[in-house]
């Protein structure tokens, strides 16, 4: 059981370029979702998906599309990626709300756009 | 919607005094307050919680207190540890709908030996 697992873990980009990062659960949860992690901002939520092909958007979701074409799976894209789109990218999942909304987070990506 | 205001950003404490992380919340709805330790270079993890129905919740050396009148939550840990060291974060959301947690801004806490 590995839980939440992200890909990759650490990626530079140039200004411009684009990428996906993968996250993967295996807790047949319903919930994920997409956070980025930046110096003294905690935890900003970009988009989440509360259920196998739902999306919807978080509290900073420009810059970034989510798919989630598989229950496990919750892909988040940068199409054009920017300098300020440099954090730490955090994916979790939970099996739902109230009191079943422990989120459970995959180790990170570091992202650097040069 | 909801904001969720986390004092102090820094704690600076000696090994086992007490540590106090303090937060406030907007939205009269969220009934549900969890608290989140991250390690450094490390993943957030649910340490605690506590919902609207109840005032205090304790787990061994921490505890959480709130106080819905005032829309404020605490974290209380005593006899800190070195280990305890790390950022935690306080969060609210409601327990109805597709709700989702808002994080406060975290608070790192340095446990000196």
């Amino acid at each position: 059981n590995a839980g939440v697992t992200q890909t990759p873990k650490f990626r530079v980009l140039k200004t411009g370029q684009s990428m996906t990062l993968l996250c993967a659960q295996d807790m047949n949860h319903e919930y994920m979702y997409w956070y980025r992690q930046d110096p003294g901002m905690g935890l900003r939520l970009i988009h989440y998906s509360v259920g196998e092909g739902t999306t919807a958007k978080g509290e900073v979701p420009d810059g970034y599309n989510v798919s989630r074409l598989k229950k496990q799976n919750f892909l988040l894209g940068l199409e054009s990626a920017a300098p300020s789109q440099t954090s730490v990218y955090f994916c979790a999942s939970s099996t739902g709300t109230g009191i079943r909304n422990e989120q459970y987070f995959g180790p990170g990506t570091r992202l650097t756009v040069t | 919607g909801e904001n969720v205001e986390q004092h102090p950003s820094t704690l600076s404490v000696q090994e086992g005094d007490s540590a106090v992380i303090k937060c406030t919340y907007s939205d009269s709805a969220s009934n549900y307050f969890p608290w989140y330790k991250q390690e450094l270079g490390k993943r957030p993890q649910l340490i605690i919680d506590i919902r609207s129905n109840v005032g205090e919740k304790k787990d061994q050396r921490i505890a959480v207190t709130l106080n819905k009148t005032a829309k404020h939550f605490s974290l209380h840990i005593t006899e800190t540890q070195p280990e305890d060291s790390a950022v935690y974060f306080c969060a609210a959301t409601t327990f109805w709908g597709y709700s989702t947690l808002t994080f406060g801004k975290g608070t790192m806490l340095l446990v000196s030996p």
